[in-house]
């Protein structure tokens, strides 16, 4: 049973371009959350989503960032136009359940650079 | 004052030593904790859930102390392997959202 899968694992953009990060969660899964880690600091919360369904956004910037997750296919974080400060490393975790219950898997990271 | 609150470290102990991280939190609703490792570069993983009566497993012990508002992790016997971050965590209500401190960096030596 294959973990939380993320690509790409490393990520290099110029500023003003954008980024697509992808995140499948584990099977039997239909959880996925997206949290960010800037260097040096703690993860901090994005996004929650169900399949085809937002969740709750409230950690996402208001401009630019978007996420989905669809009915077929894995979930993605867009960032529109990137800058420096988004560089960071990205990563998205997944549950069978709300996390009243379940645990929270995460996947390995898409380490994001932006030149 | 911040949700989640650790101390930064780096705590640099000898092999066999006995460690203690504190934790203090902001929001005296919090019902669930949990304490993480991440290790260099990679994903956090789930190191225990703490509960109000405490809980062991194997050489980790966790207590959480609603009164005061602090969570605390023990490390007896320290083990090389040990060395990574720690990172508190607590839910935060919200059904997606597990507020994360900034974690306490541990390093094992020989």
């Amino acid at each position: 049973n294959a973990g939380v899968m993320q690509n790409p694992r490393h990520l290099v953009r110029r500023r003003g371009q954008e980024a697509r990060l992808r995140c499948s969660p584990m099977k039997g899964h239909s959880h996925v959350y997206w949290y960010r880690q800037l260097p040096e600091e703690g993860l901090k919360f994005m996004v929650y989503l169900q399949k085809e369904n937002i969740i709750d956004e409230s950690g996402m910037p208001k401009e630019r960032f978007s996420a989905e997750f669809p009915k077929e296919g894995p979930s993605i974080l867009r960032i529109q136009q990137v800058v420096r400060g988004d560089s960071a490393a990205y990563f998205c975790a997944s549950s069978p359940g709300t996390l009243t219950n379940e645990k929270l898997f995460f996947g390995s990271g898409t380490q994001l650079s932006v030149l | 004052r911040k949700e989640v609150e650790q101390d930064p470290g780096p705590f640099n102990v000898p092999e066999g030593a006995t460690v203690a991280f504190n934790c203090t939190y902001s929001n005296s609703a919090s019902q669930s904790f949990f304490w993480y490792r991440q290790d260099c570069r990679k994903e956090p993983k789930l190191l225990m859930s703490v509960y109000s009566s405490g809980n062991e497993d194997g050489r980790f012990t966790a207590q959480l102390n609603r009164a005061s508002q602090y969570i605390s992790l023990l490390i007896r016997d320290s083990k090389l392997s040990d060395s990574a971050t720690y990172l508190c965590v607590r839910y935060g209500g919200s059904q997606g959202n597990l507020i994360f401190g900034k974690g306490t960096k541990l390093s094992v030596k020989p």
